[in-house]
């Protein structure tokens, strides 16, 4: 069964400074993951999609990730933090197959700092 | 452009009076998913639709219910709500299944109250 963990809880930055999200994931075959952004009361906006055609993966707002299957991780990493990046994250695995479910990390709220 | 529409945006419902949730998509996709979401939690699947298949999870109550009359529209009916069905409720979409066509793209949500 494939698995999802968030190491972190909780991350607080300081505007302009790096982020660093961490993810780990368990599958028994070569996943598609995934970060999703969820600003409150909204919905879940897609981040980036890795899907092995390429181990860096750059997303949108400037927000890229490494996946590195000796480590079954998936860090979400950005150069430098704004306000407007304060939300919470999913890390995501699908279940490739039919109807491929998905499966949500815990998430990570992202708190970032004046 | 191309979406995942859920109307109403917010819904309060009385305890036992039914409710029906609406999605619509823009983007032709063959799977529609029904997510609840609680507070603080990550969204949990309820079932899925792949074109008229409908797929149910094992754990979604017998009160949570799903029509998709077309391609383009899905509902969601809570038969009798109860207060442990507050939640936001999130609709997806993606064009298939597999690594080239999986992704799902969510609407905004229904933010749904019982009183």
């Amino acid at each position: 069964a494939q698995s999802v963990t968030q190491l972190d809880s909780h991350v607080s930055v300081s505007e302009g400074t790096p982020v660093l999200l961490r993810c780990n994931y368990s599958s028994s075959y070569s996943p598609s993951l995934f970060w999703y952004v969820q600003h409150p009361n909204k919905g879940l906006q897609l981040l980036l999609k890795y899907t092995s055609a390429a181990t860096l993966v750059k997303g949108i707002n400037g927000f890229e990730a490494e996946f590195k299957k000796s480590e079954t991780s998936f860090h979400l990493t950005k150069p430098s933090a704004h306000m407007s990046d304060a939300a919470e994250y999913f890390c995501v695995v699908s279940d490739s197959g039919y109807g491929n479910k998905l499966v949500f990390g815990a998430g990570t709220i992202l708190r970032v700092k004046s | 452009d191309a979406m995942v529409i859920q109307n109403p945006r917010y819904q309060v419902t009385q305890f036992g009076k039914p409710v029906t949730l609406s999605c619509s998509q823009t983007l032709n996709h063959n799977v529609m998913y029904w997510y609840q979401q609680k507070s603080s939690q990550a969204p949990k699947l309820l079932f899925h639709y792949y074109d008229k298949d409908f797929n149910n999870e094992a754990d979604t109550p017998d009160n949570f219910q799903s029509r998709r009359p077309n391609t383009s529209f899905c509902f969601l009916d809570i038969r009798s709500p109860g207060l442990g069905d507050a939640a936001m409720y999130l609709c997806a979409t993606s064009r298939g299944a597999g690594a080239a066509a999986d992704t799902q793209y969510f609407g905004p949500g229904t933010r749904l109250t019982v009183l």
